[in-house]
């Protein structure tokens, strides 16, 4: 059971570049969400979906987009990367009242 | 608008003494509040939940938290720091009206050194 996986662990970009942070689970779970890491802020929700198909904004949402085709996978991408954007990304997934996170990806923008 | 504050950025203890991390909340509504880990280069871990059942919540790794609706505050504690316990810990709170944990607002963190 691989619990949250999140590919890549680590990426420079360059300013302007687009990219996907991948994310699965494999616990069948409904809800997903997205949060980035920087330091003395915590972590701040992006975005998030309730399934398959259902998508919303967090507290941080611009400047990034989500799909969710499929219960397992929640991608998050970066259309046009900005310096901003730096930071440390995570997924997690979870069930009821607990949530379960991803090993998290460094991205720099340089 | 539900929230959470945690006081001091950085607790230093020595091994073998009292760990006491402070939370504070603003909730309109009975919150549901947690604790997490982080180790370095981890993704977070549950310590432990309130949910409104018994006040005195107990989690992994012999942390437990009290939750005072009196005070707004929701610590956490451990009797006797290990070397182990050095890690960032953030308390958080669900956004009212879900009660699943996929829209949590984490606290800015405490990151906790252990003095040998």
């Amino acid at each position: 059971n691989a619990g949250v996986t999140q590919t890549p662990k680590f990426q420079v970009l360059k300013t302007g570049q687009s990219m996907t942070l991948q994310c699965a689970q494999d616990m069948n779970h409904e809800y997903m969400s997205w949060y980035r890491q920087d330091p003395g802020m915590g972590l701040r929700l992006i975005h998030y979906s309730v399934g398959a198909g259902i998508t919303d904004q967090g507290e941080v949402p611009n400047g990034y987009n989500v799909s969710r085709s499929t219960t397992e996978d929640f991608p998050l991408r970066l259309l046009s990367a900005a310096p901003s954007q730096t930071s440390v990304y995570f997924c997690a997934s979870s069930y009821k009242l607990e949530a379960f996170f991803g090993q998290g990806t460094r991205l720099t923008v340089v | 608008a539900q929230s959470v504050t945690q006081l001091g950025s950085h607790v230093s203890v020595s091994e073998g003494a009292l760990v006491l991390l402070r939370c504070n909340y603003s909730s309109s509504v009975p919150p549901y509040l947690f604790w997490y880990v982080q180790y370095p280069n981890q993704g977070l871990q549950l310590l432990l939940k309130y949910t409104s059942a018994a006040t005195l919540v107990k989690g992994i790794n012999g942390f437990e938290a009290e939750f005072k609706k009196s005070e707004t505050s929701f610590h956490l504690t451990k009797p006797s720091a290990h070397m182990s316990d050095a890690a960032e810990y953030f308390c958080a709170v669900i956004i009212s009206g879900y009660s699943s944990a996929s829209k949590i607002i984490f606290g800015s963190g405490t990151r906790l050194s252990i003095r040998p």
